[in-house]
């Protein structure tokens, strides 16, 4: 089974500061990794994902990650945020042979002005 | 827009009546999930089904149980609610048959789930 940590539960950062959300992740085989934004009584939108070739991949909202193999990491990040990126975001995995999506315990993003 | 839809948004049940909460998708996709997710935690998978195979998580306790009638449809059915069972309920999709150039999961905006 695959298992996936979030570093941190709670990042508070400033408006126009970047941010980095790390995510790692145990897998016997290899796996297809995404990232979820959450907002408050909101369902999951995908922010990226990463399945197959460059390693550096970028999604919606100027969010981009970084698939490490050696590391089994896909952390996240953003050059500059705003006060619209706060909100809860989910690592999650799910394995190349397998079709069932598990999640991190999340990262609650605060962004003050 | 093609998309997962969930009905109703906010459901309110009392303690032990049996309720039902409904997943449609627009996207022929041939899975389909139902996630709970509980205040400040990450979604649980409760079950899935691949195209009407019904798939059970270990530890989903038998009070929680699903009908797939056709592929557009996905139902949640709580037999007798408990406190504990208050939560967001998300419903998603998948097609892993689709290749992996499309690969990936579809949620629904979910329902909140109160029971008094």
């Amino acid at each position: 089974a695959q298992s996936v940590t979030q570093l941190d539960s709670q990042v508070p950062v400033f408006e126009e500061a970047p941010v980095e959300l790390r995510c790692n992740y145990s897998s016997s085989v290899s796996v297809y990794l995404f990232w979820y934004v959450q907002y408050p009584n909101q369902g999951l939108q995908l922010l990226l994902k990463y399945l197959s070739g460059s390693t550096l991949v970028k999604g919606i909202n100027g969010f981009e990650a970084e698939f490490n193999k050696s590391q089994t990491s896909f952390h996240l990040r953003k050059p500059s945020v705003h006060i619209s990126d706060t909100a809860e975001y989910f690592c999650a995995v799910s394995r190349s042979n397998d079709y069932k999506l598990s999640f991190g315990a999340g990262t609650t993003v605060t962004v003050r002005a | 827009d093609a998309m997962v839809i969930q009905n109703p948004r906010y459901q309110v049940t009392q303690f032990g009546k049996p309720v039902t909460l409904s997943c449609s998708q627009t996207l022929n996709h041939n899975v389909m999930y139902w996630y709970q997710q509980k205040s400040s935690q990450a979604p649980k998978l409760l079950f899935h089904y691949y195209d009407k195979d019904f798939n059970n998580e270990a530890d989903t306790p038998d009070n929680f149980q699903s009908r797939r009638p056709n592929t557009s449809f996905c139902f949640l059915d709580i037999r007798s609610p408990g406190l504990g069972d208050a939560a967001m309920y998300l419903c998603a999709t998948s097609s892993p048959k689709g290749g992996i150039a499309n690969y990936g999961y579809t949620f629904g905006s979910g329902t909140r789930l109160t029971v008094v």
